[in-house]
């Protein structure tokens, strides 16, 4: 299996709802990233994980929050977003070793209202 | 930090011919550099990558080349095909950066018949 999955595939969310994105593969990758990718520009990193553990977080604002349950999957949890948030999120996976290759999920595409 | 230029923005080609597009980067410690082709509304997908340690790499109409000296790598995709356009992301990492990739700009490839 070289897929990453990614739910759901679009998500309409008001600014005051609670909700989650969710992200699983199953290559053995104990790296795992959410980027979030903006109409006609490169994606932008938010958070990895490394062995299951936050290793970086890219000054993201707290109303995302991300959660890495066991080594296949990751999730993000919103919260109180803004319009401004609204985007492509991608999750990719990767071995932990440096400069590895990372695989992307198929992404979700999130509307804030 | 890593710092990737991406050129050009788009790229218009006839069925047939041949599209280049060049990436520059900044960290000579870097020795990792992948290619992403987006297609519209699609996740990036790893087209080709190259390490430091060649110079070359081909996969039938694919290839990249690296000039470590020079700092830059270029994609080349010969008898280029319709289903051939899209948005193409070089990549380079971030070297101790854990495993960050830093992405160029972009370039939308068009292929026209």
């Amino acid at each position: 299996d070289t897929e990453v999955t990614q739910t759901p595939k679009h998500l309409v969310m008001g600014m005051t709802n609670k909700k989650s994105l969710k992200c699983e593969q199953h290559m053995g990758h104990r790296a795992m990233y959410w980027y979030k990718q903006k109409a006609k520009k490169p994606p932008e990193l938010m958070f990895v994980y490394s062995y299951e553990k936050l290793s970086i977080n890219e000054s993201v604002p707290s109303r995302f929050s991300p959660e890495c349950p066991n080594s296949s999957l990751l999730n993000l949890h919103l919260h109180a977003l803004q319009p401004e948030d609204s985007a492509l999120y991608l999750c990719a996976s990767s071995q932990v070793q440096i400069q590895e290759t990372q695989y992307f999920g198929p992404g979700t595409r999130l509307l804030v209202l | 930090g890593e710092n990737v230029e991406q050129h050009p923005s788009t790229l218009s080609v006839q069925e047939g011919d041949s599209a280049v597009i060049k990436c520059t980067y900044s960290d000579s410690a870097s020795n990792y550099f992948p290619w992403y082709k987006q297609e519209l509304g699609k996740r990036p997908q790893l087209i080709i990558d190259i390490r430091s340690n060649v110079g070359e790499k081909k996969d039938q109409r694919i290839a990249v080349t690296l000039n470590k000296t020079a700092k830059h790598f270029s994609l080349h995709i010969t008898e280029t095909q319709p289903e051939d356009s899209a948005v193409y992301f070089c990549a380079a990492p971030i070297t101790g950066g854990g495993n960050k990739l830093t992405f160029g700009t972009g370039t939308q490839l068009k292929v026209e018949l």
